[in-house]
């Protein structure tokens, strides 16, 4: 089955630009979403195919996807966006999700 | 965007059934793919079932494959989740979410705020 391997922990300073991956075979031939979830709250989406961000999410929100790499950008990171992080995508008409990374805005 | 609210959650015991709800309030329910997905510590953020518009074509995770099944009533605009046979890893936040499903693109874009269920004896 298709695996999405995100890093489990990333940190960053308020102000600075943080980076999330998330890597699978060949997941650049495919759309990745991301969403973001804090604490006690579901999940919301906050890029979809790639690089689109649903309305209402900040311009600070950005992706990208190429080779076996997605990456979410969060360009001068504020503290509430501190939270849970997952990328998903579609393989073999199943959805699979990555396991997550926690963002600390410290 | 779309309301959704789960309900149906509760304790039961392993190899017991538990029926989960989830009722829209947004327009044109109908028109959209919509899908249960659930969260636990031990497995993460899991997808488990999607189902078309009309209900007609229907999708399964291979983890509740044949244990469970995902149905849809637009007139009441609501989804519902029958699972059977549940085991304790099964124990987790079950949301359900409005699946979007076009030219390629899949991702869900609004999602309720969950509904526990806790399989132990």
């Amino acid at each position: 089955s298709y695996e999405l391997t995100q890093p489990p922990s990333v940190s960053v300073s308020p102000g600075q630009t943080a980076r999330v991956t998330c890597s699978g075979d060949k997941l650049g031939g495919k759309y990745v979403s991301w969403y973001q979830q804090r604490p006690g709250q579901s999940p919301v989406l906050v890029i979809y195919q790639d690089d689109e961000r649903p309305s209402g999410i900040p311009e600070r929100f950005s992706g990208s996807n190429s080779g076996n790499t997605a990456t979410l950008t969060i360009s001068g990171t504020q503290p509430m966006d501190e939270a849970e992080y997952y990328c998903q995508a579609w393989d073999n008409s199943l959805y699979v999700f990555g396991s997550g990374t926690r963002v600390t805005v410290l | 965007q779309m309301q959704l609210v789960e309900s149906g959650g509760g304790l039961v015991t392993p190899g017991g059934s538990l029926r989960l709800s989830c009722v829209s309030s947004g327009l044109a329910f109908g028109n959209y793919y919509m899908a249960w997905l659930r969260q636990s510590p031990e497995k993460g953020l899991e997808w488990l079932a999607y189902i078309s518009t009309s209900g007609s074509d229907t999708n399964y995770a291979d983890s509740v494959k044949g244990r469970v099944t995902i149905s849809r009533d637009n007139a009441k605009k609501a989804i519902y989740l029958q699972m059977n046979t549940l085991r304790a890893d099964d124990t987790g936040v079950y949301y359900c979410a409005r699946d979007w499903q076009q030219m390629g693109v899949y991702y869900f874009d609004s999602w309720g705020q969950g509904t526990l269920v806790t399989v132990s004896s």
